[in-house]
């Protein structure tokens, strides 16, 4: 019972333009969501989080979009740059992380 | 020096030996985790602690023992290794809650 949910497992956009991860989950206990980075052979680092009260929190290139009705967020990255071709993960914070199968984001120049 | 160490990076061991998987940190955090990351399948929580006293399983534990030694220090143990317990495994440190996850660079383990 997976209780967030990246759907996409994969995503290809071309440099300079906008990329959006989905993301959904299922407990609506969730306080916080955060997004993580992973290049290989390195460990997974943290991106941008928001907390449930908030719909939107913005970091530079880098925006994520909560809708709780849905239970969805999403991260926009913009512009989409080849360096940030890398397996982003969402994760939801309930006392302890709970991840996402993760998607891979290929950015082509 | 990094946050997170972890050692070994890299193992390959035997079916039904024992191993242990170290994790050390300088955050001065209290909260400690072991993930595996399969392919397809993210990273799911394998055992954590709040505080040196306290030890909680988490959702794949079964086959895993922890102990943490001390604040700084968590370690994961596998008592007889088998094959499906091939995987990335990640040690990670956190503040408050929200605070987000420090990780360390990961222990590539195989078993044969």
């Amino acid at each position: 019972d997976q209780q967030v949910k990246q759907n996409s497992p994969s995503l290809s956009v071309q440099e300079g333009r906008i990329s959006i991860l989905n993301c959904d989950y299922t407990n609506s206990m969730f306080d916080y969501f955060l997004w993580y980075k992973k290049y290989p052979a390195e460990g997974p680092t943290f991106l941008i989080s928001i907390s449930s009260i908030k719909d939107k929190n913005e970091d530079g290139r880098f925006t994520v979009f909560l809708n709780k009705s849905a239970k969805h967020l999403s991260l926009h990255i913009v512009p989409s740059q080849p360096g940030d071709s890398a397996v982003y993960f969402c994760a939801a914070d309930g006392n302890k992380l709970v991840f996402g199968a993760g998607t891979i984001l290929r950015v082509k120049s | 020096d990094a946050d997170v160490t972890q050692t070994p990076r890299n193992r390959i061991t035997k079916t039904g030996k024992r191993i242990m998987l170290e994790c050390s940190q300088t955050k001065g955090h209290d909260r400690m985790y072991w993930y595996r990351q399969d392919p397809g399948l993210g990273l799911r929580l394998i055992y954590y602690s709040f505080d040196v006293k306290d030890i909680n399983k988490g959702e794949i534990s079964d086959g895993y023992s922890v102990s943490r030694q001390a604040q700084a220090k968590f370690s994961l143990s596998l008592e007889s290794a088998i094959p499906n317990q091939t995987a990335l495994y990640f040690c990670a440190t956190s503040g408050f809650e929200g605070s987000g996850y420090t990780f360390g660079s990961g222990t590539r383990l195989t078993v044969v």
